[in-house]
């Protein structure tokens, strides 16, 4: 079975601090993997995906596949990345399957 | 220019009724999603178009449930005598290919059934 879990459904940290979002996946074949983010009243759009190993607003997640992991991470948060972040994996090369999701929360 | 547009932004329907769901990808995309959002979760996918045909309908959660693109461009979301739990955001996504392209997503169809 194909599934994504986001363990956590709400993270809070301060402003400066690093930030870990975490993201297991459970797929059999070679997955695809991304972070999806909605800001506020946005829609949803496409952070980060594993192949491209970019570092987007300062955001990088690496692609763990012993651990089954796609883990998002940030030295230092910026009140600006308050979010819904989404993990998402894609098992072939059409859909896309997501986690439940994580609201990332900065505070000042 | 334009991103993938979905009208209306909300619906509210009385249970049992009928209702569509439309979704205007971004020009030139063969590639064309339906995904639904419950609260509190992330989305699901319902159906995959590549072009007028339904490539994959495989999460389309029972017959009620349908949908067309017939020009490969605008694609309607169809549900029949619809219930409670039906209710949720609906959102479509499009992309160039298919494949590997990265998929644009609209702004959803808040769906309340009544």
């Amino acid at each position: 079975a194909q599934r994504v879990t986001q363990p956590e459904k709400l993270l809070s940290v301060f402003k400066g601090a690093p930030v870990e979002l975490k993201c297991n996946y459970s797929y059999s074949g070679s997955p695809e993997l991304f972070w999806y983010v909605q800001y506020s009243r946005q829609r949803l759009q496409l952070l980060l995906r594993h192949i491209s190993r970019e570092s987007i607003k300062g955001f990088t997640a690496d692609l763990n596949k012993g651990e089954t992991s796609f883990h998002l991470k940030k030295p230092f948060a910026q009140e600006e990345d308050s979010a819904m972040y989404y993990c998402a994996l894609r098992p072939g090369a059409q859909k896309l399957v997501f986690g439940q999701g994580t609201r990332l929360t900065i505070n000042p | 220019g334009a991103g993938v547009s979905q009208t209306p932004s909300n619906k509210v329907t009385e249970k049992g009724k009928y209702v569509e769901l439309r979704c205007d990808p971004i020009s030139g995309h063969t590639a064309l999603y339906w995904y639904r959002q419950s609260l509190g979760q992330g989305p699901e996918f319902l159906i995959y178009f590549q072009g007028t045909g339904a490539a994959d309908d495989s999460g389309l959660p029972n017959d009620r449930f349908f949908a067309v693109r017939p020009e490969g461009s605008v694609s309607t979301l169809k549900i029949q005598r619809t219930e409670r739990g039906d209710s949720a955001v609906y959102l479509c996504a499009s992309s160039s290919e298919g494949g590997r392209t990265e998929a644009f997503f609209g702004q959803g169809t808040r769906l309340t059934v009544v």
